[in-house]
């Protein structure tokens, strides 16, 4: 499994634009990238997932260089209820499907 | 997004006792399931990967005997912590994966997950 790094901690204010870049230098050719949110006593939610380019949904957009070795998640405009854990995975979607989650970064929003 | 829910969502038992946490994907099918397990302050950790008809794939360190796993049907899997100590209280996270439409990428969601304390 691709090991991922990202941030401990971040800390924002209410409707500023949130940048989280995770590193995954060795990144396989059948992996994918994906991104949840948890907070606490929750199972993570599903927010975005890429394999390259730049990937847009409602919530949030994700972009990966071409070589792949990094992607950053943006979060346009947050609030208060953003605040939470981020997490950065990569993973076969191809074949074992297994993701393996590192520590996450905490993301913190003021008002 | 796909809807996963877990059952129950906290528990507290005994010593001793053994304890069951179904995981259920209620909108598509699921051939392949996989547990986690979160302690206080910590990330999710991969228990093991549970396909539809066949055996529980468990990862390193984790007792098969002690955390049995079935995947008797295609919506359902569940796992019973067996003879449970106070150092198996912890956050139990089930994910499923859903194949999506012809052509898409897999997604894994996840249940709510459960509480297990035991006394």
């Amino acid at each position: 499994l691709a090991k991922t790094t990202q941030p401990i901690s971040m800390d924002s204010y209410e409707g500023q634009e949130v940048n989280i870049t995770c590193s995954h230098n060795n990144i396989a050719t059948n992996d994918y990238i994906t991104w949840y949110q948890q907070f606490p006593s929750q199972g993570p939610r599903f927010i975005i997932q890429g394999y390259k380019t730049k990937v847009t949904n409602e919530v949030a957009s994700l972009f990966i260089p071409a070589d792949r070795k990094s992607s950053t998640l943006s979060l346009p405009r947050v609030s208060l209820s953003d605040t939470a854990v981020y997490y950065c995975l990569v993973g076969d979607m191809v074949n074992d499907y297994k993701l393996s989650f590192g520590a996450g970064t905490t993301v913190t929003v003021r008002a | 997004g796909a809807v996963v829910s877990q059952h129950p969502s906290w528990v507290i038992c005994k010593s001793g006792t053994s304890v069951k946490i179904e995981c259920r994907s209620l909108d598509f099918q699921a051939t392949t399931m996989f547990w986690y397990r979160q302690f206080p302050k910590q990330s999710l950790m991969l228990m093991a990967t549970s396909n539809e008809g066949s055996k529980a794939t468990y990862e390193q360190g984790v007792e098969k005997d002690k955390f049995l796993i079935n995947h008797a049907s295609l919506t359902l899997s569940t796992l019973t912590v067996t003879s449970a100590h106070p150092e198996d209280s912890s956050f139990y996270i089930c994910s499923a994966r859903d194949p999506g439409l012809a052509g898409a990428i897999d997604t894994q969601y996840f249940g709510p997950g459960t509480r297990l304390t035991v006394l």
